[in-house]
């Protein structure tokens, strides 16, 4: 089956970093990956979709300069989490898709805790 | 816009038993795909089992099975005999075949399977 590859697993860093994230389809090629946020005992809420080759679409109220992602490859989607604050701190889960219609797959996810 | 709703925050269930998670949706496009994805505490999205709008059979996979009522708009996930190794959280999610084809998920149902 489909496999996506998300790292790293954990992180753990102190306020003022800035984090990268990356997910990577493993044996297919992902021309739309997806970065979700999930914050303890609620649902994954979609931050922003990106399509290789093209700037990111963000939902209402992400912030653009503060998660900066990138998909410069058909296999590899980064997220840059910015001058990380404890409000940062979060779960971070990305999916991958081969294309329309195709079923998205999902990554172990990130847990980010700054300190 | 698409929506979903899962209203049982928290389900208690007895081994071996049955146990029904419910889901409504909402959307205004006649073609969607509808999913359901398990979470364990280690926080990987399993998926479950998918629904098409257009699919005239209720989904089954194993000893999950999709309980789809279009005109009420309604995609309740029952899982049989259920065993400890369930114990999770439980998404609902939907995918709208228009636009950016995002999948939007619910709240989620945590469900506990007693001894």
């Amino acid at each position: 089956g489909a496999v996506v590859s998300q790292h790293p697993s954990w992180v753990i860093c102190k306020s003022g970093t800035s984090v990268k994230i990356e997910c990577r389809s493993l044996d297919f090629q992902a021309t739309t990956m997806f970065w979700y946020r999930q914050f303890p005992k609620q649902s994954l809420m979609l931050m922003a979709t990106s399509n290789e080759g093209s700037k990111a679409t963000y939902e209402q109220g992400v912030e653009k300069d503060k998660f900066l992602i990138n998909h410069a490859s058909l296999t590899l989607s980064t997220l840059t989490v910015t001058s990380a604050h404890p409000e940062d701190s979060s779960f971070y889960i990305c999916s991958a898709r081969a294309g329309g219609g195709q079923p998205q797959h999902f990554g172990d996810g990130t847990r980010l805790s700054i300190l | 816009a698409q929506k979903i709703t899962q209203t049982q925050p928290g389900m208690f269930v007895q081994e071996k038993e049955a146990v029904t998670l419910d889901c409504t949706y909402d959307t205004s496009d006649p073609s969607y795909g509808l999913f359901w994805y398990k979470q364990p505490s280690s926080g990987e999205m399993i998926f479950l089992i998918y629904q098409g709008s257009y699919d005239q059979q209720n989904a089954t996979e194993g000893r999950y099975s999709l309980n789809f009522q279009k005109a009420r708009k309604s995609a309740n996930l029952v899982i049989s005999a259920s065993q400890l190794g369930d114990s999770a959280m439980y998404f609902c999610a939907m995918r709208e075949a228009q636009g950016a084809q995002k999948l939007v998920f619910g709240q989620g149902t945590r469900l506990t399977i007693n001894p």
